[in-house]
């Protein structure tokens, strides 16, 4: 069963960059029926897709963060990773890595446990 | 952007009720291409419902999914302890958007 595990910075500075990285195992990050997603919850609130990446590099975004959002994939080492610039106090929350299933009608379908990123001075 | 607004906000019910979940678009979005997820206290969501009806992987069948168009329905035909958490719906069009979720809270 793929497990996925998000790791990176708890505290972040504002205008700084945002840095994460999700180790994925038990299961190839190269397999064809798969996106690979970043997706957060604000403490309290509800979740917000941010977006997601194919192995072999092509994205999507969501169109609200899409300017200052970056993903890259590692398929040596199983990972892929976000880089979010210029955030502020807004962008503080539980930040999710996900497995997204392309192959019947987009969803999420496994879960990291989330890591928290607060963005203070 | 297609938005989807779940009601109602908070539902109160008791085990072995039969619970009602909605989830409204803004707008028709692609065919089918609407999924629910559970979210208990400290955990990550759970993948319940994909493709409007389908129940993931060891998903009990007291939960299922109904609707088309903009109208959708999550039902928990009889409602256990375990069940009460927070659910949102999921919508793929050109790019995912959740609804705001319903809390289902033991009366």
């Amino acid at each position: 069963q793929v497990q996925l595990q998000a790791s990176g910075p708890g505290l972040v500075r504002p205008s700084e960059t945002l840095s994460l990285t999700c180790n994925v195992s038990g299961g190839s990050i190269t397999t064809y029926t798969y996106y690979w997603a970043w997706i957060r919850q604000p403490p309290g609130r509800g979740l917000e897709w941010i977006g997601s990446v194919y192995h072999g590099g092509r994205s999507y975004y969501n169109p609200s963060l899409r300017s200052r959002v970056t993903f890259s994939v590692d398929t040596s080492k199983n990972q892929f990773s976000l880089k979010m610039t210029s955030v502020t106090a807004a962008d503080t929350a539980l930040y999710y890595c996900v497995r997204e299933v392309i192959q019947s009608y987009y969803h999420f379908d496994s879960w990291g446990p989330g890591t928290l990123v607060t963005v203070s001075s | 952007e297609i938005v989807l607004t779940q009601s109602p906000g908070t539902l109160s019910l008791s085990p072995g009720e039969r619970a009602t979940l909605s989830c409204r678009a803004s707008q028709i979005f692609r065919s089918n291409y609407l999924a629910w997820y559970q979210q208990k206290p400290g955990q990550a969501p759970r993948l319940l419902i994909f493709g409007v009806s389908s129940r993931a992987t060891g998903i009990p069948d007291r939960f299922s999914g109904s609707g088309s168009g903009t109208d959708f329905t999550l039902t928990i035909s009889r409602l256990e302890p375990e069940d009460f958490a927070v659910y949102y719906c999921q919508q793929y069009g050109s790019s995912h958007t959740f609804g705001q979720g319903t809390r289902l809270e033991i009366k």
